[in-house]
């Protein structure tokens, strides 16, 4: 019965790449959620998405971040034309339908170097 | 939106002593309250939360916590700690669906 998985676990990029999350939720989960843990800040949220719906992205930065959740396949956080500040880890979430009382299951994280 | 407040940022231990970590919350509503634990290079796992009903909860690894309603407070607890339970410590609440964390506890503990 295999967790939330993300991948890669690191990844180093260079200003001005994209780079691109992955993240598949736990078996029987539609819903996922993207949480960034900035060094000194703390975990923040991004974005709650559905299969194919964004629910609500009001955590994520303006420009340069995108996030889906296709039909098939994982749920995919995108950070184009990265900067230093982009580093972070970032941890994806699922959890079943129902909000509030339902737990969150979080997967390991990536950790994003930007060079 | 509602918050919660971690007092302190480390707490250093000896093993076998019982540790308290210290989680405030702001809320005029119902409320659900989580504490996660991440060990180094690791994601977050739940140790316990509180939904409703009894203001004691117990979780894994041996760790408690209570839910004090008229302190607006969630103290997680553990009566004697292990080496393995250096790690970083987070309250969160739910706000509608998203969690919002505590600035977190890191807990070190000493042979």
């Amino acid at each position: 019965n295999a967790g939330v998985m993300q991948n890669p676990r690191h990844l180093v990029r260079r200003r001005g790449q994209e780079a691109r999350l992955r993240c598949s939720p736990m078996k029987g989960h539609s819903h996922v959620y993207w949480y960034r843990q900035l060094p000194e800040e703390g975990l923040k949220f991004m974005v709650y998405l559905q299969k194919e719906n964004i629910i609500d992205e009001s955590g994520m930065p303006k420009e340069r971040f995108s996030a889906e959740f296709p039909k098939e396949g994982p749920s995919i956080l995108r950070i184009q034309q990265v900067v230093r500040g982009d580093s972070a880890a970032y941890f994806c979430a699922s959890s079943r339908p129902g909000q509030g009382r339902v737990e969150q299951y979080f997967g390991p994280g990536t950790r994003l170097t930007v060079t | 939106a509602q918050s919660v407040t971690q007092l302190d940022s480390q707490v250093p231990v000896f093993e076998e002593a019982p540790v308290e970590l210290r989680c405030n919350y702001s809320s005029s509503v119902s409320v659900y309250l989580f504490w996660y634990v991440q060990y180094p290079n690791q994601g977050l796992q739940l140790l316990l939360k509180y939904l409703s009903g009894s203001t004691l909860v117990k979780g894994i690894n041996g760790f408690e916590a209570e839910f004090n309603k008229s302190q607006t407070s969630f103290h997680l607890r553990k009566p004697s700690v292990h080496i393995s339970d250096t790690a970083e410590y987070f309250c969160a609440v739910v706000n509608d669906y998203k969690l919002s964390f505590g600035a977190g506890t890191t807990v070190t503990v000493r042979a």
